[in-house]
């Protein structure tokens, strides 16, 4: 069975830092691209980052460039999202996606698949 | 590449038909994706690729679209289905959401 258990949140300073940490079970962690999306209180949505296997390939959301980083332990079956100075506005609960692709008519999409049940941050002075 | 959703929001009986549409800003062919969201719990995937039913979804649930337009479809609404949807973009590496449908007691 496919599980991910984010820990690593809590309540934090603005400019404070902190840094989530995904473990993953149930597949092959190294061969698939993993993500963070977050969702602030009553809120959508929000992509955060995506790393790739072997963690070649890495992208971030505009809002968070320069202050988060993506990294992953694939000996550990870890994903990990280093954050520094911290805003309010990135309050919110912070998932882990696994990423997975199927051909479809000649296309080949990506999908999360699966998604851990979320760590909690809280940016509060 | 923006998403935007609609209704915002909208009110149903079960076994009524319901149906969520999904725009994006710009062509993204088929990489379209549906989510289904509960109060206290992580997103659901429903449909992938526009029209993919994921394996243990219930065949109520359709998707269809290609381009810029998409619509999810809800054949008869159950109970269970009261939630809020998203849909999500995967055709640019910076990958965006919907900001959602929710779904409620009419």
């Amino acid at each position: 069975e496919v599980q991910l258990v984010e820990s690593g949140g809590g309540l934090v300073k603005p400019g404070g830092s902190l840094r989530l940490s995904c473990a993953a079970s149930g597949f092959t962690f190294a061969s698939y691209d993993m993500n963070w999306v977050r969702q602030a209180p009553g809120k959508g949505l929000e992509w955060v980052s995506s790393i790739s296997s072997r963690g070649s390939h890495i992208f971030y959301a505009d809002s968070v460039e320069g202050r988060f980083t993506i990294s992953r332990d694939d000996a550990k079956n870890s994903l990990f999202l280093q954050i520094i100075g911290l805003r309010t506005e990135d309050t919110g609960l912070y998932y882990c996606a696994r990423m997975s692709s199927r051909s479809v008519g000649g296309t080949y999409p990506y999908f999360f698949d699966f998604w851990g049940q979320g760590t909690l941050v809280t940016v509060s002075s | 590449i923006q998403m935007t959703q609609s209704p915002s929001s909208l009110s149903a009986s079960v076994g009524d038909r319901v149906i969520i549409t999904c725009r994006a800003s710009q062509s993204i062919s088929n990489y379209l994706n549906w989510y289904q969201q509960k109060p206290g719990k992580a997103p659901k995937l429903l449909i992938y690729a526009a029209s993919s039913l994921q394996s243990g979804v219930p065949s109520r649930f359709s998707g269809s679209g290609s381009g810029t337009d998409f619509t999810l479809t809800i054949s008869s609404l159950q109970p269970d289905d009261y939630a809020t949807y998203y849909c999500h973009q995967s055709y640019t590496t910076l990958f965006t959401f919907g900001p959602g449908t929710t779904v409620d007691v009419k």
